[in-house]
């Protein structure tokens, strides 16, 4: 099993669309959880951490299930902007080292 | 805001030259880190330092090394350039607590020829 694994994508939304991305990891030790995007030949920007309870931040809301190995990023009426990679990573343990999913690359179209 | 800069957009270079990637952060990180991206396979992370002097392998340290001579600077150094370094390399920094995340710098998109 990969460490962070992801929906290969790509995904191609309506503006306005619900879009869901699931990601898995198989190190049980991992603490820390964030989603990023990454937009074409630019650098990986924070989009949000991701909390045990869920957290929400405007159109978008992280889950994170322990038990499974599994995070999820919703969005909620997709904008053109949101066009871009978006990336999930975990943090291996307590070493502060990132794993890397591959991305899910999204297109939103007018 | 968190600063990252990394000091070339783009740069070429030949084969079996040395060189220098180089990589400032302004916010007082502790950890500093060195990833390349290459399509299909994603950031790899080379190297990383979680204090001055203080370095670790990551997963792909061969073929380059690292130095960490003052908290705010970290270089790159490719000891002997060759093709198969041709990518793009991204260094970032973060706060010494496992709940913090990194923060990147905008890219150096490396050439071998």
């Amino acid at each position: 099993r990969k460490e962070v694994e992801q929906d290969p994508g790509p995904f191609n939304v309506p503006e306005g669309a619900t879009v869901a991305f699931n990601c898995t990891y198989s190190n049980s030790a991992s603490q820390s959880f964030f989603w990023y995007r990454q937009d074409c030949r630019k650098e990986p920007k924070l989009l949000m951490s991701v909390y045990s309870s869920g957290n929400e931040d405007g159109r978008f809301t992280a889950q994170l299930n322990r038990a499974s190995q599994y995070i999820s990023l919703l969005i909620r009426d997709s904008k053109l902007s949101d066009s871009a990679t978006y990336l999930c990573v975990v943090m291996r343990g307590s070493n502060y080292k990132l794993t890397f999913g591959k991305g899910t690359l999204l297109t939103v179209n007018p | 805001d968190v600063k990252v800069t990394q000091s070339s957009r783009y740069l070429v270079k030949r084969t079996g030259e040395k060189v220098f990637l180089e990589c400032v952060q302004d916010m007082d990180h502790e950890n500093m880190f060195w990833y390349r991206q290459d399509p299909g396979l994603g950031l790899r992370l080379i190297y990383f330092s979680y204090d001055v002097k203080m370095k670790e392998k990551g997963d792909i340290p061969e073929g380059y090394s690292v130095s960490r001579e003052k908290k705010e600077r970290f270089s790159l150094i490719l000891e002997s350039a060759s093709t198969n370094q041709t990518s793009m390399y991204l260094c970032a920094s973060s706060l010494v607590r496992v709940d913090q995340p990194q923060h990147f710098g905008d890219g150096t998109r490396l050439s071998i020829l």
